[in-house]
Parts: C-alpha cells; sequence; structure tokens
C-alpha cells in the first residue's frame, strides 16, 4: 500500500538549533511531494512542494526540502529555527492515478527560546 | 475574501444521531476532499469530489456519507455507524489545471461524540 513515514514524532529544539525532518514515501511511481505546517489554532499550510525540475525546493519562512528519489526521501529543513517555527509538519504524497494526498502521521516541533 | 469555510468550528453530538458538517468555498476549485485527523495519525482520506454530482470513497468511508450538488459546496454527513467519530475533520479543494495538485485547507470542525 502506498504510505508515507515521518520517523520524527516529537522535536524539541532550541532556538538557532538547525532543523531537519525526514519523510519518506513508499514507491508507487510519478510522486508530486509536499510538506503543510499546522501552527497552533490555525489552518493546515501549505510550506513548500515538489513537481519536478530542480530537487532542492524552497519554501516560506526559510525552509527547504530535497527531493532524493534513489531513497525515496523529501526530508524537510531549515538552518535556524525561531520560536515561531513550533508547529505540526506534516509531509504528503500524491501518487500518479490518485488525486488525493497521502499524509504522513506528522511531527510536532516546539521550539523552546 | 476567498477561501474555504467550515461549520461549525466544534460540534457535539449524541450517540447514534448523525451530524453533518458543512465545508463551502469560493476559489471556483473543481475538487474537493474531506479529510479526517486523529493524533499521532495524520490526515486520512474520507471522501472526495473531482466535479459536481460525482464523489468518491476514500481509504475509511465506512460511516460516512456526501453529496456534491454544487461546486462551491461538500457536506459531509457523519452517520450512526461510523464506530469512533471523534476526531478534527478537514475539508480541502484543488483547482483542476495548471497547478493541479496543491490543496487548500479550511479551518476545521471538531467534532466530539459525548
Amino acid at each position: 500500500a502506498q504510505s508515507v513515514s515521518q520517523h520524527n514524532h516529537h522535536v524539541i529544539l532550541s532556538e538557532a538549533a538547525s532543523l531537519e525532518l525526514g519523510c519518506n514515501y513508499s514507491y508507487g511511481g510519478t510522486v508530486n511531494l509536499f510538506w503543510y505546517v499546522q501552527y497552533p489554532g490555525q489552518h493546515l499550510q501549505l510550506l513548500l512542494k515538489y513537481f519536478s525540475g530542480d530537487p532542492l525546493v524552497k519554501g516560506i519562512k526559510g525552509f527547504e526540502a530535497e527531493f532524493i528519489k534513489s531513497k525515496f526521501s523529501f526530508n524537510l529543513r531549515k538552518p535556524s529555527v525561531q520560536w515561531s517555527d513550533t508547529a505540526e509538519y506534516f509531509c504528503a504524497v500524491i501518487y500518479t492515478g490518485r488525486r488525493a494526498l497521502t499524509f504522513g502521521s506528522g511531527t510536532r516541533l516546539q521550539v523552546q527560546p | 475574501d476567498g477561501g474555504i469555510t467550515q461549520s461549525p468550528k466544534y460540534l457535539f453530538r449524541k450517540e447514534g444521531q448523525n451530524v453533518t458538517l458543512s465545508c463551502e468555498q469560493n476559489l471556483n476549485h473543481d475538487a474537493m476532499y474531506w479529510y479526517r485527523q486523529d493524533p499521532g495519525q495524520g490526515l486520512r482520506l474520507i471522501y472526495y469530489s473531482q466535479i459536481v454530482n460525482d464523489f468518491q470513497k476514500g481509504d475509511i468511508a465506512e460511516g460516512y456519507s456526501v453529496s456534491r450538488e454544487k461546486k462551491e459546496s461538500f457536506p459531509l454527513t457523519v452517520t450512526s455507524a461510523q464506530k469512533n467519530p471523534t476526531a478534527f475533520y478537514l475539508c480541502a479543494s484543488r483547482i483542476s489545471g495548471g497547478d493541479t495538485d496543491t490543496q487548500y485547507f479550511g479551518p476545521g470542525t471538531r467534532l466530539t461524540v459525548l
């Protein structure tokens, strides 16, 4: 079955620390990849997406992600986190032929001032 | 002010009652989706609709029903057959053509069964 794995369920960092959240998807042919963020009490928002081209994509608020096809991975990174990055982060994939997102279980990021 | 609205924000239901969650969008998007969010499980697809008067079951459709009579509206009914309905429900929409795979989400409805 097509699936998405996020291995870090809860991450606690201090401000200015670097962030990398893992995301792996199961093989399923061509995929489009997304990272969404859910700040406390707010809508789920799109952080960044990858459809094709340069595998290093930049999103909002200084986030970036790298698509590594050979590893079926799409890890999210930020060089220096801020307290305001405290949120839940979801990796999501659309597999060819399926028109809805498959989500990972989410990673709760807590940034301590 | 364009976007996706969901109402109500909080909903309480007694066991055995059906309840309908509203989702409206004024983005002129063709496709609409319902997801369920549970702690530690991410979002799971309940139903989706690519066009008016057509919809497909998602991964966890049992105990739910939908309709798509208008492009702007995609209500979800949680029936008494849904064994564990307490959850956070998110509606999303997506435009067809161009950037076809990006979905935009509403604020959600938190359903609690008493």
